[in-house]
């Protein structure tokens, strides 16, 4: 089944912890991204790739870190979550490179909670 | 830049009513327009999208949306609503040479029996 899958899907974490949100698309796509979601934010680009080892910035880069160092695989790293990075995370991916002109396919969403 | 605002953060309807939702575009380039909606606690799924062709767009489920450039619009509708259409939906903005999907802040769609 062709799909982008998110682990972990619920997290609870302290202040400062290291994390990584993993995600994986086995419909070999260029483009991968990641957003959050906060309530009357809508969602909001964090990084995006357009492909292996090619990373970019979106709105709210901030306090996070992504790699491609495969095509199917995009973490996402929390080098030190704050209360401010609570929130619901979904990655998303696309078939070529001018990704948003695609159709973007979500992952099930993570929900981070950082104390 | 582009932007998108919808009009109106909740939406209420009875079963078999019209479904109306507002999205409004900016953008200085040609557009690509889209609607996602997302169930209770799943990710999102694309309803349907606007890229240059048809400017009326159909969608899944009974959905459809009108590209409308004079008034940069691109309204959600549903000739009748059923219950298993209460979601979240968010109407998202890009084009062609671009890097990212611009999503509104989304409009929640309760259905009433």
């Amino acid at each position: 089944e062709a799909q982008v899958t998110q682990n972990p899907r619920y997290l609870i974490t302290v202040t400062g912890k290291k994390l990584t949100v993993t995600c994986s698309q086995n419909m070999n796509h260029e483009y991968m991204s990641w957003y959050r979601q906060d309530p009357g934010l809508g969602l909001r680009q964090i990084y995006y790739s357009m492909n292996v080892e090619v990373t970019d910035k979106g709105d709210v880069p901030e306090g996070y870190k992504v790699s491609r160092k495969e095509k199917r695989n995009f973490p996402l790293i929390l080098e030190s979550p704050s209360p401010n990075q609570t929130s619901l995370y979904f990655c998303a991916s696309s078939p070529s490179d001018r990704g948003p002109y695609n159709e973007q396919f979500f992952g099930p969403g993570t929900r981070l909670t950082v104390l | 830049a582009q932007s998108v605002t919808q009009l109106g953060s909740h939406v209420s309807v009875s079963e078999g009513a019209l479904v109306l939702l507002r999205c409004n575009y900016s953008s200085s380039v040609p557009p690509y327009l889209f609607w996602y909606v997302q169930y209770p606690n799943q990710g999102l799924q694309l309803l349907l999208k606007y890229t240059s062709a048809a400017t009326l767009v159909k969608g899944i489920n009974g959905f459809e949306a009108e590209f409308k450039k004079s008034e940069t619009s691109f309204h959600l509708t549903k000739p009748s609503a059923h219950m298993s259409d209460a979601a979240e939906y968010f109407c998202a903005v890009s084009h062609q040479a671009g890097t990212a999907l611009i999503f509104g802040k989304g409009t929640t769609l309760s259905v009433s029996s």
